[in-house]
C-alpha cells in the first residue's frame, strides 16, 4: 500500500532563507510525483509534475527532485519570500481497486516571516 | 482559461438536508475526481469518473453520488447530510490516467450542524 509522508510538518523561517521540503513513498513505482501549493482557504495550485523518468524539475525558485529507488523527493525553494507562505503537499498517482486516484502527503505548513 | 471551477466556495446544512457541489471543467479531460480534505489530513478520494456516463466510488464514497452527463460537468450529491461530512471538499481533473498532472478547484467548504 502507497504511504506519504511529509517532513517536517511546520516550518518557520527568515525571508531569504533557501529550504527544503522532504517528501518520501513507500512503494517505489511511481509514474510521477506532483507538488501543489495551498493558501489557507483556497485550493490546490500545481507547482511541479516530475515524471518517473526525470530527475528534476525547475521553475522559478523552485527545483524539485525525485529518487524513486530511495522513495524520495525533495522541493529546494531559493530565496524564501513571505508570498511563499502556504501549505505544501507532495503526491503520487496509484493504480488500486481498478481506479486511479493521488495519494497525498499530509503537507508541510510554511511560514516565511520578513 | 477558467480551469476547475467549483460551487459553492461556503455552505452550511443542517443534518438530514441535501445540497449538490458543483464542478464543472474546460480543459477537455476525461478524468474527473472529487476529493475531501479533513484538518491534519490528506485528501481522500470520494468519486471519480473516466469520461462521461462512467464514474465509480473511491475510498470514502458512503453518502455521496455523482453523475457524470457531460464532459465537463462532474457535480457531487450529498443527500442526507451528516456531521461527519463536514469537510472541504475539491474536484479535480486530468487528462488521462498515470503520467498526467492533476488540476484542482478552489474547494468548498462544508459545515454540517
Amino acid at each position: 500500500k502507497q504511504e506519504v509522508t511529509q517532513i517536517p510538518a511546520a516550518l518557520s523561517v527568515p525571508e531569504g532563507e533557501n529550504l527544503v521540503l522532504n517528501c518520501s513513498f513507500t512503494d517505489s513505482a511511481i509514474y510521477n510525483l506532483q507538488w501543489f501549493r495551498q493558501d489557507p482557504g483556497k485550493g490546490l495550485t500545481s507547482l511541479l509534475l516530475i515524471q518517473s523518468s526525470q530527475r528534476e524539475q525547475t521553475s522559478g525558485r523552485l527545483n524539485a527532485s525525485l529518487d524513486k529507488s530511495s522513495g524520495r523527493s525533495t522541493l529546494y525553494i531559493a530565496a524564501s519570500q513571505p508570498g511563499d507562505s502556504a501549505t505544501y503537499l507532495c503526491a503520487v498517482p496509484v493504480f488500486s481497486g481498478g481506479y486511479n486516484k493521488l495519494i497525498f502527503g499530509a503537507g508541510t505548513r510554511l511560514a516565511v516571516h520578513p | 482559461n477558467a480551469g476547475v471551477t467549483q460551487t459553492p466556495k461556503f455552505r452550511i446544512l443542517k443534518i438530514g438536508q441535501s445540497m449538490t457541489l458543483q464542478c464543472t471543467q474546460d480543459m477537455n479531460h476525461n478524468y474527473m475526481y472529487w476529493y475531501r480534505q479533513d484538518p491534519g489530513m490528506g485528501l481522500k478520494l470520494i468519486y471519480y469518473s473516466v469520461g462521461a456516463g462512467i464514474t465509480d466510488k473511491g475510498e470514502v464514497p458512503n453518502g455521496y453520488n455523482v453523475s457524470r452527463s457531460t464532459t465537463e460537468d462532474f457535480p457531487l450529491r450529498l443527500e442526507l447530510a451528516a456531521p461527519s461530512q463536514t469537510s472541504v471538499y475539491f474536484c479535480a481533473s486530468s487528462y488521462g490516467t498515470g503520467s498526467t498532472e492533476a488540476f484542482f478547484g478552489q474547494g468548498t467548504r462544508l459545515t454540517v450542524v
